[in-house]
């Protein structure tokens, strides 16, 4: 089973726009991480956030994590054609060992030029 | 470093068949996890091998199972393969002495059962 749940499914922007993408899971974490997909292929890992931060930025990207609604969400500032992907949240529970990754759904994201 | 790789890229198998999957972990990891990502879905956890041993599994049959070798590359076997198993599989590497490290994943092989 899927503990993370993405929102929106599906996202179009225009290039320059700011895209926000929300991650939903269901138990404790030692930390989330997120993911992104081109067409299918491999998953390239973009951050890490741990369970006892709040927010991380990488570049373009602003992550928050909110443990007490159990919710994280991605935002990717000035959106580029290139960013078009599925993006993917993965939870790393905190019982029955934190090596297994649980992934939701995904958000496909659009990005036209 | 070549990262993560899987071989092969693509495969067509016909319903009962078995079907080996390969996948080399990156440089300096020593812990390889299966993925089945069923199209438009998630990544679904399959199972899990470090030291040449099966650590956790998903909720998979026992159609699926693995092996880990000594210099820590992987193979995933399923058996009797039936339509369903059609897929991405994915491979993904992580050093099994750091907690909260990110995972690496390979391009993954496309399984079609017809």
């Amino acid at each position: 089973s899927q503990q993370g749940e993405e929102d929106p499914q599906a996202l179009s922007i225009q290039e320059g726009e700011n895209a926000t993408m929300n991650c939903s899971y269901k138990t404790s974490i030692n930390n989330l991480q997120w993911y992104r997909q081109n067409s299918g292929r491999g998953l390239v890992h973009l951050i890490l956030i741990r369970s006892n931060e709040r927010e991380k930025h990488s570049g373009r990207l602003r992550v928050t994590l909110d443990t007490s609604k159990k919710s994280s969400s991605l935002l990717i500032t000035a959106s580029r054609a290139a960013d078009t992907a599925s993006y993917f949240c993965a939870t790393a529970p905190s019982q029955g060992g934190s090596e297994k990754l649980v992934f939701g759904k995904g958000t496909k994201l659009t990005v036209n030029p | 470093d070549a990262g993560v790789t899987q071989s092969p890229t693509h495969l067509i198998k016909t319903r009962g068949q078995q079907v080996t999957l390969r996948c080399s972990p990156k440089s300096g990891h020593d812990t390889v996890s299966w993925y089945q990502q069923a199209l438009g879905q998630g990544p679904q956890f399959i199972f899990q091998y470090y030291e040449e041993e099966e650590r956790q599994r998903g909720n998979f049959p026992d159609r699926f199972s693995g092996h880990q070798f000594p210099n820590y590359s992987s193979e995933l076997n399923v058996n009797a393969l039936l339509l369903g198993d059609s897929a991405l599989y994915l491979c993904a590497s992580s050093p099994w002495a750091e907690l909260n490290t990110e995972a690496f994943f390979g391009q993954g092989t496309r399984l079609t059962v017809v």
